[in-house]
């Protein structure tokens, strides 16, 4: 059984197009992030949900919309991609942000 | 700003030797220290905690915490080329339910047989 899971595992795509990526985790934990890792394996906080509730949005474009319709799930949605957006996304859970199970990543590739 | 800082790399050390990992962090009231592994195409995965001055040992991995000097270190005893990988640094800042992560940008360590 996979703990936390993201789909699509790889996402290419033209510059100005709308993508989403999808989270699911099966822990039971109330804690669910966004991460961003850029391609010098810096790993960058960008949304934190507790229990569907936004607690953390770190300075990140407004065309990036997370959503969680239940505390199994996060959704990360980007609008009007850009070259600057190829990454790899890591969607993670906790139960306190100590130790936080990572998903396998979404490699993201803006054309 | 919470900034956390390591040397990039890469580090190579021959198999078993001792590897020896650094990261320096800026917020002085952090509490909660963390190293985390990742293997290339992979995501990370925690391996070692450390909340307290001195050093925590689990099998060959040390980490050793000095908050004076802002400083925590990552020792692996006994190298093994299965111990390549990128080690991130991690430090906890915030309260409740804002408590968050800030990771260093990872030392890549390689293990030469």
């Amino acid at each position: 059984d996979t703990a936390v899971s993201q789909t699509p595992k790889y996402l290419v795509t033209q510059m100005g197009n709308d993508k989403s990526i999808k989270c699911e985790q099966n822990l039971g934990h109330d804690t669910m992030y966004w991460y961003k890792q850029d391609s010098k394996k810096f790993l960058k906080i960008m949304f934190s949900y507790n229990n569907k509730e936004l607690i953390i949005n770190e300075t990140v474009p407004n065309r990036f919309s997370p959503k969680s319709p239940d505390k199994a799930h996060l959704n990360l949605h980007i609008n009007s991609l850009e070259l600057g957006d190829s990454a790899v996304y890591f969607c993670a859970s906790s139960p306190t942000a100590d130790t936080q199970y990572f998903g396998p990543g979404t490699r993201l590739t803006v054309l | 700003q919470k900034e956390v800082e390591q040397n990039s790399g890469p580090l190579s050390v021959p198999e078993g030797a001792i590897a020896s990992l650094n990261c320096t962090y800026s917020d002085r009231g952090s509490q909660s220290f963390f190293w985390y592994r990742q293997y290339s195409g992979k995501s990370p995965e925690l391996i070692m905690s450390i909340y307290s001055n001195g050093d925590k040992e689990d099998g060959r991995f040390t980490a050793q915490l000095n908050k004076a000097s802002q400083y925590v270190s990552l020792l692996i005893r006994d190298s093994q080329p299965s111990d390549s990988a990128t080690y991130l640094c991690a430090v906890r800042w915030g309260l409740g339910s804002a408590r968050q992560l800030t990771f260093g940008s990872g030392t890549q360590l390689t293990v030469l047989p």
